[in-house]
């Protein structure tokens, strides 16, 4: 099956730019999201990037994808203490049916 | 902003007991989903549901798991006879027909003991 893979963790300070990065494997995936989950929270969608696309900018967040790579990233400028949470990389192939990685977990020292 | 709910926010439940997780989708949404996530573990697709049917289902996703749609607004997911294996989050989603957005629930975490 499709496999997504993410880094577990990644520590940043306050005010540094974060980039939490992602493989996939399908490469007929049509649409790329990013996700984040706070502690106790549900998953809230943040962004994501139609497969015909390169780059997504929306405010902070800076998505790129290198299909033949097939890797996505997100870039969070300015980081901040709010932003500590676990972000989830997710595939949608053809259909309906999402694959997440396994999430990274971003630390925000002050 | 609309949002999807789930009910109860956690259940604990015996081994072998039936379990009702419930959820209730943004309302023009015609995409349902529920996924699981084992603790420390990546979110896993169990089912999808759209015009009344199951579209898609996973491997996870056996005999012992169903879901219906009873009423104009309700999703709910029941697992027949709970295992120990089945103790994790599930979380609820939903999509609408023309959108590539998917909103998630707040998830239900379910212990078995």
């Amino acid at each position: 099956g499709e496999d997504v893979e993410q880094s577990l963790f990644l520590s940043v300070r306050e005010g540094d730019s974060s980039v939490i990065n992602c493989t996939y494997t399908d490469s007929s995936s049509t649409y790329l999201y990013w996700y984040k989950q706070e502690p106790g929270a549900g998953l809230q969608l943040l962004t994501y990037i139609f497969s015909n696309m390169d780059m997504k900018q929306d405010q902070r967040l800076t998505v790129l994808l290198n299909k033949k790579d097939k890797h996505l990233s997100l870039r969070i400028a300015d980081t901040q203490t709010g932003d500590s949470a676990i972000y989830f990389c997710a595939e949608r192939p053809t259909g309906n049916q999402f694959y997440f990685g396994t999430g990274t977990s971003l630390t925000v020292i002050p | 902003e609309p949002e999807v709910t789930q009910t109860p926010s956690h259940q604990v439940t015996q081994m072998g007991q039936e379990v009702i997780l419930r959820c209730v989708p943004i309302s023009n949404h015609l995409y349902f989903y529920w996924y699981r996530q084992i603790l420390g573990q990546k979110v896993e697709f169990l089912v999808s549901f759209y015009n009344n049917e199951i579209s898609e289902k996973s491997e996870i996703f056996d005999d012992q798991f169903s879901v219906e749609r009873p009423d104009g607004s309700n999703f709910t997911l029941k697992i027949r006879s709970t295992k120990l294996e089945d103790s994790a989050m599930y979380f609820c989603a939903s999509m609408g027909g023309s959108s590539y957005e998917q909103y998630f629930g707040p998830g239900t975490r379910l212990t078995v003991t």
